[in-house]
Protein backbone atom coordinates (compact mmCIF):
# COMPACT_ATOMS: atom_id res chain seq x y z
CA UNK A 1 0.00 0.00 0.00
CA UNK A 2 0.71 3.56 -0.54
CA UNK A 3 1.27 5.99 1.78
CA UNK A 4 2.64 9.63 3.20
CA UNK A 5 3.24 10.52 6.47
CA UNK A 6 3.83 14.01 7.55
CA UNK A 7 5.28 13.87 11.09
CA UNK A 8 4.40 17.40 12.38
CA UNK A 9 0.90 18.26 12.71
CA UNK A 10 1.73 22.17 13.07
CA UNK A 11 4.85 24.43 12.54
CA UNK A 12 5.19 28.04 13.66
CA UNK A 13 7.58 30.18 12.04
CA UNK A 14 8.70 34.20 11.93
CA UNK A 15 8.25 35.85 8.89
CA UNK A 16 11.21 36.00 6.77
CA UNK A 17 13.08 33.05 8.54
CA UNK A 18 13.08 29.84 6.33
CA UNK A 19 9.75 27.18 6.43
CA UNK A 20 10.39 23.33 6.20
CA UNK A 21 7.63 21.38 6.12
CA UNK A 22 8.34 17.52 6.19
CA UNK A 23 6.89 14.43 4.23
CA UNK A 24 8.07 11.17 4.47
CA UNK A 25 6.50 8.25 1.82
CA UNK A 26 6.03 4.22 1.59
CA UNK A 27 5.33 2.94 -1.77
CA UNK A 28 6.38 -0.33 -3.60
CA UNK A 29 7.11 1.20 -7.10
CA UNK A 30 8.41 4.50 -8.21
CA UNK A 31 6.43 7.59 -6.74
CA UNK A 32 5.14 10.20 -8.04
CA UNK A 33 5.29 13.11 -5.26
CA UNK A 34 2.46 16.25 -4.63
CA UNK A 35 2.16 18.94 -2.42
CA UNK A 36 -1.26 20.60 -2.27
CA UNK A 37 -2.04 23.60 -0.08
CA UNK A 38 -5.68 24.65 1.56
CA UNK A 39 -6.45 27.78 3.01
CA UNK A 40 -9.39 28.80 5.21
CA UNK A 41 -12.65 28.05 3.24
CA UNK A 42 -11.15 27.49 0.08
CA UNK A 43 -10.27 23.89 -1.88
CA UNK A 44 -6.46 22.30 -2.26
CA UNK A 45 -4.69 24.05 -4.69
CA UNK A 46 -1.21 22.35 -6.18
CA UNK A 47 1.86 23.64 -5.36
CA UNK A 48 3.99 21.55 -6.81
CA UNK A 49 4.98 17.82 -8.13
CA UNK A 50 8.17 15.37 -8.43
CA UNK A 51 8.11 13.11 -11.45
CA UNK A 52 11.68 12.22 -12.73
CA UNK A 53 14.20 14.22 -13.20
CA UNK A 54 15.94 17.00 -10.75
CA UNK A 55 15.60 16.21 -7.23
CA UNK A 56 14.81 19.59 -6.58
CA UNK A 57 11.67 20.95 -8.18
CA UNK A 58 10.31 24.29 -7.90
CA UNK A 59 6.56 25.52 -7.36
CA UNK A 60 4.01 28.17 -7.22
CA UNK A 61 4.47 31.12 -4.47
CA UNK A 62 8.25 30.31 -3.95
CA UNK A 63 8.24 26.94 -2.61
CA UNK A 64 10.59 24.80 -3.99
CA UNK A 65 11.00 20.61 -2.40
CA UNK A 66 13.53 18.58 -2.55
CA UNK A 67 13.40 14.32 -3.60
CA UNK A 68 15.41 11.99 -1.30
CA UNK A 69 15.10 8.78 -2.75
CA UNK A 70 17.34 7.01 0.23
CA UNK A 71 15.74 8.82 3.10
CA UNK A 72 12.09 8.51 0.89
CA UNK A 73 11.62 12.01 1.74
CA UNK A 74 9.77 14.87 -0.14
CA UNK A 75 9.91 17.52 2.41
CA UNK A 76 8.45 20.89 1.55
CA UNK A 77 10.99 24.12 1.28
CA UNK A 78 10.51 27.90 0.94
CA UNK A 79 13.64 30.37 2.09
CA UNK A 80 11.80 33.57 3.73
CA UNK A 81 8.42 32.65 5.04
CA UNK A 82 5.53 35.17 4.44
CA UNK A 83 2.39 35.82 7.24
CA UNK A 84 -0.02 34.91 3.62
CA UNK A 85 2.00 31.41 3.36
CA UNK A 86 -0.27 30.17 6.89
CA UNK A 87 -2.17 27.61 5.87
CA UNK A 88 -2.52 23.89 5.57
CA UNK A 89 -0.06 21.97 3.30
CA UNK A 90 -1.08 18.64 2.48
CA UNK A 91 1.81 15.79 0.24
CA UNK A 92 0.34 13.37 -1.53
CA UNK A 93 1.77 10.40 -3.38
CA UNK A 94 0.95 8.29 -6.82
CA UNK A 95 2.01 5.21 -7.84
CA UNK A 96 0.75 2.85 -10.07
CA UNK A 97 0.08 4.53 -13.40
CA UNK A 98 -3.17 3.36 -13.33
CA UNK A 99 -3.80 4.51 -10.15
CA UNK A 100 -6.70 7.10 -10.14
CA UNK A 101 -6.03 7.87 -6.65
CA UNK A 102 -3.93 10.16 -4.43
CA UNK A 103 -2.72 9.01 -0.73
CA UNK A 104 -2.78 12.33 0.94
CA UNK A 105 -1.35 13.15 4.22
CA UNK A 106 -2.44 14.29 7.55
CA UNK A 107 -1.92 17.65 6.92
CA UNK A 108 0.34 20.27 8.21
CA UNK A 109 -0.86 23.61 9.55
CA UNK A 110 1.97 26.49 9.19
CA UNK A 111 1.71 29.53 10.97
CA UNK A 112 3.92 32.34 9.85
CA UNK A 113 3.66 34.97 12.51
CA UNK A 114 4.51 38.89 11.50
CA UNK B 1 -7.58 30.49 -12.66
CA UNK B 2 -10.35 27.91 -13.56
CA UNK B 3 -11.88 26.82 -10.41
CA UNK B 4 -13.80 23.83 -9.69
CA UNK B 5 -17.62 25.19 -7.44
CA UNK B 6 -19.21 23.19 -4.90
CA UNK B 7 -22.83 23.28 -3.58
CA UNK B 8 -23.53 23.69 -0.77
CA UNK B 9 -20.86 24.47 1.24
CA UNK B 10 -22.91 23.44 4.38
CA UNK B 11 -25.43 20.65 4.59
CA UNK B 12 -27.01 19.12 7.84
CA UNK B 13 -29.26 16.35 7.57
CA UNK B 14 -30.79 13.78 9.90
CA UNK B 15 -29.48 9.87 9.73
CA UNK B 16 -31.30 7.81 7.25
CA UNK B 17 -32.04 10.70 5.13
CA UNK B 18 -31.02 11.09 1.68
CA UNK B 19 -28.25 13.90 -0.04
CA UNK B 20 -27.02 14.68 -3.14
CA UNK B 21 -23.45 16.75 -3.28
CA UNK B 22 -23.24 18.80 -6.12
CA UNK B 23 -19.69 19.95 -8.04
CA UNK B 24 -19.27 21.47 -11.07
CA UNK B 25 -15.99 20.81 -12.74
CA UNK B 26 -13.72 22.49 -14.79
CA UNK B 27 -15.42 22.71 -18.38
CA UNK B 28 -13.18 20.84 -20.42
CA UNK B 29 -11.43 18.49 -18.21
CA UNK B 30 -12.60 14.83 -18.39
CA UNK B 31 -12.14 12.96 -15.00
CA UNK B 32 -13.91 13.72 -11.76
CA UNK B 33 -13.48 12.56 -8.26
CA UNK B 34 -14.62 12.64 -4.79
CA UNK B 35 -12.67 12.74 -1.84
CA UNK B 36 -13.49 13.38 1.63
CA UNK B 37 -11.68 14.14 4.97
CA UNK B 38 -13.40 13.81 8.10
CA UNK B 39 -12.56 15.82 10.89
CA UNK B 40 -8.74 15.64 12.17
CA UNK B 41 -8.02 12.62 9.97
CA UNK B 42 -6.51 12.34 6.35
CA UNK B 43 -7.72 13.56 3.34
CA UNK B 44 -9.11 10.16 1.81
CA UNK B 45 -10.32 8.84 -1.74
CA UNK B 46 -13.60 8.01 -2.89
CA UNK B 47 -14.35 7.18 -5.94
CA UNK B 48 -13.11 7.82 -9.67
CA UNK B 49 -15.50 9.08 -12.97
CA UNK B 50 -14.72 9.05 -16.43
CA UNK B 51 -16.77 8.42 -19.59
CA UNK B 52 -19.53 8.07 -17.51
CA UNK B 53 -18.45 5.37 -15.66
CA UNK B 54 -17.01 4.97 -11.99
CA UNK B 55 -12.96 4.14 -13.14
CA UNK B 56 -12.08 3.08 -9.75
CA UNK B 57 -13.65 3.33 -6.19
CA UNK B 58 -11.93 2.82 -2.64
CA UNK B 59 -13.52 0.44 -0.17
CA UNK B 60 -15.72 3.64 1.87
CA UNK B 61 -17.45 3.65 -1.97
CA UNK B 62 -19.97 1.48 -0.89
CA UNK B 63 -23.54 0.44 -2.00
CA UNK B 64 -24.89 3.55 -0.37
CA UNK B 65 -22.87 5.71 -2.14
CA UNK B 66 -23.54 6.97 -6.36
CA UNK B 67 -22.21 9.44 -8.38
CA UNK B 68 -23.38 10.38 -11.51
CA UNK B 69 -23.02 13.09 -14.45
CA UNK B 70 -26.85 14.09 -14.99
CA UNK B 71 -25.97 16.68 -17.57
CA UNK B 72 -22.28 18.39 -19.57
CA UNK B 73 -21.89 20.23 -16.57
CA UNK B 74 -22.43 18.96 -12.96
CA UNK B 75 -21.20 15.87 -11.11
CA UNK B 76 -23.11 14.62 -8.27
CA UNK B 77 -22.49 12.33 -4.94
CA UNK B 78 -25.23 10.66 -3.60
CA UNK B 79 -25.22 8.95 -0.02
CA UNK B 80 -28.78 7.09 -0.31
CA UNK B 81 -28.96 6.75 3.90
CA UNK B 82 -26.67 8.90 5.87
CA UNK B 83 -24.95 7.71 8.99
CA UNK B 84 -23.16 9.52 12.06
CA UNK B 85 -19.74 8.43 10.52
CA UNK B 86 -20.63 9.69 7.10
CA UNK B 87 -20.27 13.16 8.15
CA UNK B 88 -17.35 14.68 6.81
CA UNK B 89 -15.32 17.58 4.13
CA UNK B 90 -16.54 16.04 0.87
CA UNK B 91 -14.00 17.39 -1.70
CA UNK B 92 -14.93 17.11 -5.54
CA UNK B 93 -12.07 17.40 -7.98
CA UNK B 94 -11.69 16.97 -11.70
CA UNK B 95 -7.94 17.08 -13.82
CA UNK B 96 -8.03 16.70 -17.62
CA UNK B 97 -6.20 13.73 -17.76
CA UNK B 98 -4.98 10.78 -15.56
CA UNK B 99 -1.21 10.41 -16.22
CA UNK B 100 0.46 10.26 -12.96
CA UNK B 101 1.58 13.57 -12.87
CA UNK B 102 -1.35 14.91 -13.48
CA UNK B 103 -2.53 17.62 -11.36
CA UNK B 104 -6.33 17.71 -9.76
CA UNK B 105 -8.53 20.80 -9.24
CA UNK B 106 -10.21 20.85 -6.05
CA UNK B 107 -13.60 22.23 -4.79
CA UNK B 108 -13.61 24.15 -1.44
CA UNK B 109 -16.04 21.41 -0.23
CA UNK B 110 -19.44 20.57 1.10
CA UNK B 111 -19.15 20.50 4.95
CA UNK B 112 -21.84 17.51 5.63
CA UNK B 113 -23.24 17.16 9.14
CA UNK B 114 -25.17 13.91 9.97
CA UNK B 115 -27.03 14.35 13.37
Amino acid sequence: AQSVAQPEDQVNVAEGNPLTVKCTYSVSGNPYLFWYVQYPNRGLQFLLKYITGDNLVKGSYGFEAEFNKSQTSFHLKKPSALVSDSALYFCAVRVRSNDYKLSFGAGTTVTVRA
Amino acid sequence: EPEVTQTPSHQVTQMGQEVILRCVPISNHLYFYWYRQILGQKVEFLVSFYNNEISEKSEIFDDQFSVERPDGSNFTLKIRSTKLEDSAMYFCASSGGTGRDEKLFFGSGTQLSVL
